[in-house]
């Protein structure tokens, strides 16, 4: 059955630290693993990977996925109180021929001041 | 939203009720999908259509159908409203070919069913 498990459910930091959200996954022939950013309403777009050990980045955010142990990162660093989301990490894998996003539940990550 | 527009924004229903979720995109993209999100649950995929004409049923199909009668606009209905149904519903365009995953959202229908 396919799985995806983020870690930790939730987090509670303070402005100025740095954050490692966790995804692991088990998915039919696995294509991409993707990062969401949802804060009150839709998830927006924040990465795509498809190849191990290449790392992505932007700003203060980065990821990189491990696709022999089947697992990936997010990492936010000097975090900020806009950073406070649920993120969300989604595996693309090829089922009954549609290439469809099977979601984690989210890590809900808060920053205080 | 990336072009993606849902109506209603929200709506309370009692069950029994039945209503039809409206899901329109501004561009020509082929794939289409919705979503229901519950607390606890992330993004559960109930229906999906890869092109105008064509429906497939996702992971939780249950008391829903859907209509994708041309390539702007992709239907959710609910026939007969369950409080199992209290969610927030998210319509999701892809617009890359083949394995390119990257879905867009609109900004959601959030429903209550009593």
């Amino acid at each position: 059955e396919d799985k995806v498990v983020q870690s930790p459910l939730s987090l509670v930091v303070h402005e100025g630290d740095t954050v490692t959200l966790n995804c692991s996954y088990e998915v039919t022939n696995f294509r991409s693993l993707l990062w969401y950013k949802q804060e009150k309403k839709a998830p927006t777009f924040l990465f795509m990977l498809t190849s191990s050990g290449i790392e992505k980045k932007s700003g203060r955010l980065s990821s990189i996925l491990d696709k022999k142990e089947l697992f990936s990162i997010l990492n936010i660093t000097a975090t900020q109180t806009g950073d406070s989301a649920i993120y969300l990490c989604a595996v693309g894998g090829l089922q009954t021929g549609a290439n469809n996003l099977f979601f984690g539940t989210g890590t809900r990550l808060t920053v205080i001041p | 939203n990336a072009g993606v527009t849902q109506t209603p924004k929200f709506q309370v229903l009692k069950t029994g009720q039945s209503m039809t979720l409206q899901c329109a995109q501004d561009m020509n993209h082929n794939s289409m999908y919705w979503y229901r999100q519950d607390p606890g649950m992330g993004l559960r995929l109930i229906y999906y259509s890869a092109s105008e004409g064509t429906t497939d049923k996702g992971e939780v199909p249950n008391g829903y159908n859907v209509s994708r009668l041309n390539k702007r606009e992709f239907s959710l209905r609910l026939e007969s409203a369950a409080p199992s149904q209290t969610s927030v519903y998210f319509c999701a365009i892809k617009p890359g070919p083949g394995p390119i995953n990257i879905q867009y959202f609109g900004a959601g229908t959030r429903l209550s069913v009593l």
